[in-house]
C-alpha cells in the first residue's frame, strides 16, 4: 500500500460527460501528479500540483483540469469525453517536487462509451 | 510527448535465468528511475539513480545510470516467479533537490517466467 488513495477504482460514461478523479495523497506529502496510462500512448505525465498551486504542465489536453484543495488532495477533471479518454487515470504524490520520490495510488480505470 | 526507448518489449524467461532491460532517449535527463507495474496496481518504484555512471542494487535487481545520461540499465539475477510484471524505466529532466518536471516513461518490458 502506497498510501495514496484514488477514488472511484472504476468509472463507466458516456462520451460528451464529465467526470471528477479524486486524490488523497500519502500524509504530509505536498505535491501530487496526475499520469494518464492506455495501450498506444503509454504512461503520460499529465500536470502537477505542490502545495495548492500548478507546478508542471505535460500532455494534459484543454478538456481536461486540475486542482489541488487546502487539505493537499486533489482533483482531476476530465470533460467532453470522447472514447479515445479510456484509460487508468494515476495519482502519484511526494513530499517535495522532485517526481522521483513520487508513490503512485492504484488508479482510476475510466471508460467512456 | 517523448518517450524513452525501452527495450524488449517482452521477455520469456526460465526461472532462475538472469534478465536484463534497457532504456535509451536522444536527450538527458537527471534522474532515472525504474518501476515495476503488477496487474490493477500502480507503478512502484525499485531503483532511483541520480548521478551519471551510479550503479545502484535493490537486492537481485541492479540498474545503472548511463555516462551519457541518455540511458540505463536493469538486470535482474537469478529470477523468480514473483518478478513476473511490467519493467518501466522512467526519466526526470529536473534536478534532484529541486525543479518541478513530471516523469517521462519508456513503453515497459513485459515480463513471463515459465517455471
Amino acid at each position: 500500500d502506497s498510501g495514496v488513495t484514488q477514488t472511484p477504482k472504476h468509472l463507466i460514461t458516456a462520451t460528451g460527460q464529465r467526470v471528477t478523479l479524486r486524490c488523497s495523497p500519502r500524509s504530509g506529502d505536498l505535491s501530487v501528479y496526475w499520469y494518464q496510462q492506455s495501450l498506444d500512448q503509454g504512461l503520460q505525465f499529465l500536470i502537477q500540483y505542490y502545495n495548492g498551486e500548478e507546478r508542471a504542465k505535460g500532455n494534459i489536453l484543454e478538456r481536461f483540469s486540475a486542482q489541488q484543495f487546502p487539505d493537499l488532495h486533489s482533483e482531476l477533471n476530465l470533460s467532453s469525453l470522447e472514447l479515445g479518454d479510456s484509460a487508468l487515470y494515476f495519482c502519484a504524490s511526494s513530499p517535495r517536487t522532485g517526481a522521483y520520490e513520487a508513490f503512485f495510488g492504484q488508479g482510476t480505470r475510466l471508460t467512456v462509451v | 510527448g517523448q518517450q524513452l526507448n525501452q527495450s524488449p518489449q517482452s521477455m520469456f524467461i526460465q526461472e532462475g535465468e538472469d534478465v536484463s532491460m534497457n532504456c535509451t532517449s536522444s536527450s538527458i535527463f537527471n534522474t532515472w528511475l525504474w518501476y515495476k507495474q503488477e496487474p490493477g496496481e500502480g507503478p512502484v518504484l525499485l531503483i532511483a539513480l541520480y548521478k551519471a555512471g551510479e550503479l545502484t542494487s535493490n537486492g537481485r535487481l541492479t540498474a545503472q545510470f548511463g555516462i551519457t545520461r541518455k540511458d540505463s540499465f536493469l538486470n535482474i539475477s537469478a529470477s523468480i516467479p514473483s518478478d513476473v510484471g511490467i519493467y518501466f524505466c522512467a526519466g526526470q529532466r529536473g534536478r534532484a533537490g529541486g525543479g518541478a518536471d513530471g516523469l517521462t516513461f519508456g513503453k515497459g518490458t513485459h515480463l513471463i517466467i515459465q517455471p
